[in-house]
């Protein structure tokens, strides 16, 4: 099974600020990645998939990069409605598997 | 506009069985594979199984293969997972996922929750 491992676990951000979360794959998986938000008692929500691509609806805000096996999500100008976590997740092969997880909160 | 929701979880003994239900509405449903996820508590996403538009391929999680069976009714848009010999590592949230492409998921249920406890 291809491993995904995320960093950093949590961060703190202000409001209006930056973040970046990093996510690598334990082996090359060209760009098959996506990006989810979740919220507690939520349904997971696509942010990003094929590592790049801004899923309809989503705000320009979020930013997805990366190819092979090093991938990011980047928030800028945080909203009060961005802090939650964020998982990577790879679809290059089954069993699709996920980033343990980001969880961004207010600082 | 797309729904999905699940319906079915609750707690259940070790050994005994639950059945979870996914009501779609809002797409063509004989034309989309169904994938299930779960996440334990603490801990992050992981897949279970998936299902083929035409139900005719069926895919199981190591952890679940023997014991759960994911199917379909496409004449009342409903999946389904049959969850046998349940054990306290099967307590999780339960999502029931599609998308447009086979490769991303767009469209998930809020999830329901499996306890397996004596």
């Amino acid at each position: 099974d291809i491993q995904m491992t995320q960093s950093p676990s949590s961060l703190s951000a202000s409001v209006g600020g930056r973040v970046t979360i990093s996510c690598r794959a334990s082996q090359t998986i060209s760009n098959y990645v996506n990006w989810y938000q979740h919220r507690p008692g939520q349904a997971p929500k696509l942010l990003i998939y094929s590592a790049s691509t801004l899923q309809n609806g989503v705000p320009s805000r979020f930013a997805g990069g990366g190819s092979g096996t090093d991938f990011t999500l980047s928030i800028s100008n945080l909203q009060p409605e961005d802090f939650a976590t964020y998982f990577c997740q790879q679809t290059y092969n089954m069993p699709f598997t996920f980033g343990p997880g980001t969880t961004v909160d207010i600082k | 506009q797309v729904q999905l929701v699940e319906s079915g979880g609750g707690v259940v003994q070790p050994g005994r069985s639950l059945r979870l239900s996914c009501a779609a509405s809002g797409l063509d449903f004989s034309g989309y594979g169904f994938h299930y996820f779960r996440q334990p508590p603490g801990k992050g996403l992981e897949w279970v199984a998936f299902i083929s538009y035409d139900g005719a391929n069926k895919y199981y999680a190591d952890s679940v293969k023997g014991r759960f069976t994911i199917s379909r009714d496409d004449s009342k848009n409903m999946l389904y997972l049959q969850m046998n010999s349940l054990r306290g590592e099967d307590s999780a949230v339960y999502y029931c996922a599609t998308g447009t492409a086979t490769y991303y998921f767009e469209y998930w249920a809020r999830g329901t929750l499996v306890a397996v406890s004596s």
